[in-house]
């Protein structure tokens, strides 16, 4: 079975500073690769999708990420932090029809 | 892509009562799913809502606890049956469109048993 690994619960970066959030899978056949973001009392919002093709994905609100196969992971950034960038940010991996999260990691932006 | 509309959007609900969720899409899609995200946890599958059949439950989840409709390609509900404080959590609908294969969510239903 699939399992995603979020490296750090919680992420704290100063606004205009780089965000990197971290993400390995466990497959060994390239999955769809997911990152969704949950804003405060929100529900999961599709930021960014991985298939197939070009490896560098880009998403919305300048976010993106990249597969990597080699070290099986799919990291998100963001060149330049936003206040409105402080959210819970999962990440998922396909398996069949269903998809599997990670545990989430919460982006705090500090002024 | 597909929106998806889900309500009751919040709810208090009386230990031991029932409360149905309703889930609409506004596109066919192939596939509808119901999601648990408990208090500062991640997602957790509940089950996969089939069209005209029984729902495919996952380990931990059992139809008498949540039941599942799918009358059609477009709308599901997911009862929480006589509900205690552990069932306080977000159920969220979501579904899976052809085009690569991605699922998307509702806003969530945010339910409180007290």
């Amino acid at each position: 079975a699939q399992s995603v690994t979020q490296l750090g619960s919680h992420v704290s970066v100063s606004e205009g500073a780089l965000v990197l959030l971290r993400c390995n899978y466990s497959s060994s056949v390239p999955p769809y690769l997911f990152w969704y973001v949950q804003y405060p009392n929100q529900g999961l919002q599709l930021l960014l999708k991985y298939t197939t093709g070009a490896t560098l994905v880009k998403g919305i609100n300048g976010f993106e990420a990249e597969f990597k196969k080699s070290e099986t992971s799919f990291h998100l950034t963001k060149p330049s932090a936003h206040m409105s960038d402080a959210a819970e940010y999962f990440c998922a991996v396909s398996e069949g029809d269903k998809i599997i999260f990670g545990k989430g990691t919460r982006l705090h932006i500090l002024p | 892509s597909a929106v998806i509309s889900q309500k009751p959007s919040r709810d208090i609900c009386q230990r031991g009562t029932s409360l149905t969720i309703q889930c609409q899409v506004d596109s066919q899609v192939t596939m509808m799913f119901w999601y648990r995200q408990q208090p500062g946890q991640s997602l957790t599958l509940i089950a996969t809502a089939n069209q005209g059949s029984e729902a495919t439950y996952e380990s931990g989840f059992v139809i008498d606890k949540f039941p599942i409709s799918r009358p059609n390609l477009t709308f599901s509900t997911l009862t929480v049956s006589n509900m205690s404080p552990e069932d306080s959590s977000i159920y969220l609908c979501s579904a899976l469109t052809g085009a690569g294969n991605t699922i998307y969510f509702g806003e969530g239903s945010w339910l409180t048993v007290v």
